[in-house]
């Protein structure tokens, strides 16, 4: 079985400041990973993912998220928010081998303040 | 080169009615994918199709869904008999090959079905 977990369903953030967005999984066989991010009334959009290659995986519009097997983690960073990053963003998981289904978590919402 | 295309997006139905979401995959692909979205929760797998064939559709309710993947024209989504719990947005993604490792997935803008 696979999950994700995003904890924090807003996070708030000023223009300029670090945004950090957590995604926790939980994974029986070594696992991908992907970040999406969902604009208003738009589709997911791929903003990274990690494949088992480079731990530090960077991704379009200055994001980028490290995988860390001992905390079985892979947290979204990007060093400042712009105002346009405001959107909702989706952590998902599937396993690396085998047939299975991506899954997503819940989302976290950023929020980005002038 | 057009993304994955959804239709309508959006559709109001009243209770009783039935609801038909269209989803064109990208071209090349040949693997659809229907995901429900509601309020406050992430996305729900629900059902994964190649041509004319339903692979996986343990996510679907056993009631009044159905979808389909026809050798011609797009991939659609039925509801019979839509409840208010059916409001949600449907998003469809593609993909060139099968729903397994790194294949990433193109997603469509949605569906969002209204139920009154």
């Amino acid at each position: 079985a696979q999950s994700v977990t995003q904890l924090g369903s807003h996070v708030s953030v000023s223009e300029g400041a670090l945004v950090l967005l957590r995604c926790n999984y939980s994974s029986s066989v070594p696992p991908y990973l992907f970040w999406y991010v969902q604009y208003p009334n738009q589709g997911l959009q791929l903003l990274l993912k990690y494949t088992s290659a480079a731990t530090l995986v960077k991704g379009i519009n200055g994001f980028e998220a490290e995988f860390k097997k001992s905390e079985t983690s892979f947290h979204l960073t990007k060093p400042s928010a712009h105002m346009s990053d405001a959107a909702e963003y989706f952590c998902a998981v599937i396993p690396n081998s085998g047939y299975s289904t991506l899954t997503f978590g819940k989302g976290t919402m950023l929020l980005v303040s002038p | 080169n057009a993304g994955v295309m959804q239709n309508p997006r959006h559709l109001v139905r009243r209770r009783g009615q039935e609801a038909r979401l269209r989803c064109s995959p990208m071209k090349g692909h040949s693997h659809v994918y229907w995901y429900r979205q509601l309020p406050e929760e992430g996305l729900k797998f629900m059902v994964y199709l190649q041509k004319e064939n339903i692979i996986d559709e343990s996510g679907m309710p056993k009631e009044r869904f159905s979808a389909e993947f026809p050798k011609e024209g797009p991939s659609i989504l039925r509801i019979q008999q839509v409840v208010r719990g059916d409001s949600a947005a449907y998003f469809c993604a593609s993909s060139p090959s099968g729903a397994a490792g790194a294949n990433v997935l193109t997603f469509g803008a949605g569906s969002r079905l209204t139920v009154l």
